[in-house]
């Protein structure tokens, strides 16, 4: 079965740095999706960014960036020039398209002014 | 609206009572989900619908939970003889994405059940 592992459970990082959050995955499968959702106090997930396993370049959006590594099932999550708006729970999830999709147990953000 | 709607977006019940929870999706999405996600923890995938029809309820716990999406559309989620461990929020998702592509999920902002 596909397991999803993220190993920090809390992080802090002062505005304006960088902080990446730690995010590991198992699966027999050559093709699948990884995925970081933002989920702020409001509750609601909100989709940070999407990357396609048959893909080797890491996708980009705006501050946030990824760092994946195929072999060694890792799917990190970096963000620069964090923001206050930044503090949420931070949940890596993953689909080997069908349709399932298996999240880890969200890493709590935490950005100080 | 625009986005995926929960109903209620609070619950308390009793201990043995019914309840239901309702999730209107974005217009238009063919793909709707229901996770559960308890205090702490990442959403747990309980179903989905691909149309009218529970393409996969493995996630189901037991059979105290039923799920039903009979135009398409809204989805209502509901459990029977409620338990303290069914304590939860409850979150709807939807797709326009088939399956298979890894498409991007819409999430509402969830129904908190309590039950005492």
């Amino acid at each position: 079965a596909q397991t999803v592992t993220q190993s920090q459970p809390e992080m802090s990082v002062q505005e304006a740095e960088t902080v990446t959050l730690s995010c590991t995955y198992d699966t027999s499968e050559s093709n699948y999706y990884l995925f970081w959702y933002k989920q702020p106090p409001s509750r609601q997930m909100i989709l940070v960014i999407r990357q396609e396993a048959y893909k080797q370049q890491n996708a980009t959006e705006n501050r946030f960036s990824v760092n994946f590594q195929k072999a060694a099932k890792s799917f990190s999550l970096k963000i620069s020039d964090s923001q206050l708006g930044d503090t949420a729970m931070y949940f890596c999830a993953f689909e080997d398209g069908t349709y399932k999709y298996i999240f880890g147990t969200g890493t709590r953000l935490k950005v100080l002014a | 609206g625009a986005g995926v709607s929960q109903t209620p977006s609070n619950k308390v019940t009793e201990k043995g009572k019914y309840v239901e929870l309702r999730c209107d999706p974005i217009s238009g999405h063919t793909a709707l989900y229901w996770y559960r996600q308890s205090l702490g923890q990442g959403p747990e995938f309980l179903i989905y619908f691909q149309g009218t029809g529970a393409a996969d309820d493995s996630g189901l716990p037991n059979d105290r939970f039923f799920a039903v999406r009979p135009e398409g559309s809204v989805s209502t989620l509901k459990i029977q003889r409620t338990e303290r461990g069914d304590s939860a929020v409850y979150l709807c998702a939807s797709s326009l994405t088939l399956a298979g592509v890894g498409g991007e999920l819409f999430f509402g902002e969830g129904s908190r059940l309590t039950v005492l």
